[in-house]
């Protein structure tokens, strides 16, 4: 059972150049999510999805952008990037939504470097 | 608004030592509580979760309590070991559908 897979595992980016960050889960799980985490800090919420079709914006969406084509897929897309977007981004997903017990899983996440 | 504010570390301890994290929070409702952990180089993993006031979850050792009334859910350990070294995030979602994460608290646990 994989779980929530990201890819890639690390990558080094230009300032401005573009990226997409892969994430998917083979849980049928309708709710997605991308956080980053900066280096000594807590995890920040970019983008999340109820289901496909259906996105929104977290605490920290500017320069990312996301879609939700399928259940299984929820890219996080960097348009443009900026030395301020180094971190290492996490992808998760739950079943449930709401306050009743349903666990986020995460991928192993992605780290990123702008220079 | 919903929230968590969790102990600031890092903490250092020797093996075999007493473990407390501290995690109070703020919600609308009665949530359910999570503690995950953070091995160095890997994601976030759950430890541990409680669904409901006066429930006790369990993991490796590790215990904590949903206190309604003190509004905390503290993570305890009576003897940590090496492999403990990790960070540690307190967690609850809201009503809605986002999860609040406190701000991890490292842990270092020394032969």
């Amino acid at each position: 059972n994989a779980g929530v897979t990201q890819t890639p595992k690390f990558r080094i980016l230009k300032i401005g150049q573009s990226m997409t960050l892969q994430c998917t889960q083979d849980m049928n799980h309708n709710y997605m999510y991308w956080y980053r985490q900066d280096p000594g800090m807590g995890l920040k919420l970019i983008y999340y999805s109820v289901g496909a079709g259906i996105t929104d914006k977290g605490e920290v969406p500017n320069g990312y952008n996301v879609s939700r084509s399928t259940t299984e897929d929820f890219p996080l897309r960097l348009e443009l990037a900026a030395p301020s977007q180094t971190s290492v981004y996490f992808c998760a997903s739950r079943r449930t939504s709401g306050g009743s017990g349903g666990e986020l899983f995460f991928g192993e996440g992605s780290r990123l470097t702008v220079l | 608004g919903d929230s968590v504010t969790q102990m600031e570390g890092p903490v250092t301890l020797s093996e075999e030592a007493f473990l407390t994290i501290n995690c109070t929070y703020t919600a609308t409702g009665y949530p359910s509580l999570f503690w995950y952990v953070q091995y160095p180089g890997e994601g976030l993993q759950l430890l541990l979760k409680a669904t409901k006031a006066d429930d006790k979850g369990s993991n490796k050792g590790f215990e904590a309590t949903y206190r309604k009334e003190t509004t905390s859910f503290h993570l305890e350990k009576g003897s940590v070991q090496v492999s403990d070294s990790a960070v540690y995030f307190c967690a609850l979602p809201n009503t809605g559908n986002q999860f609040y994460f406190g701000t991890g608290t490292s842990l270092t646990v020394i032969p």
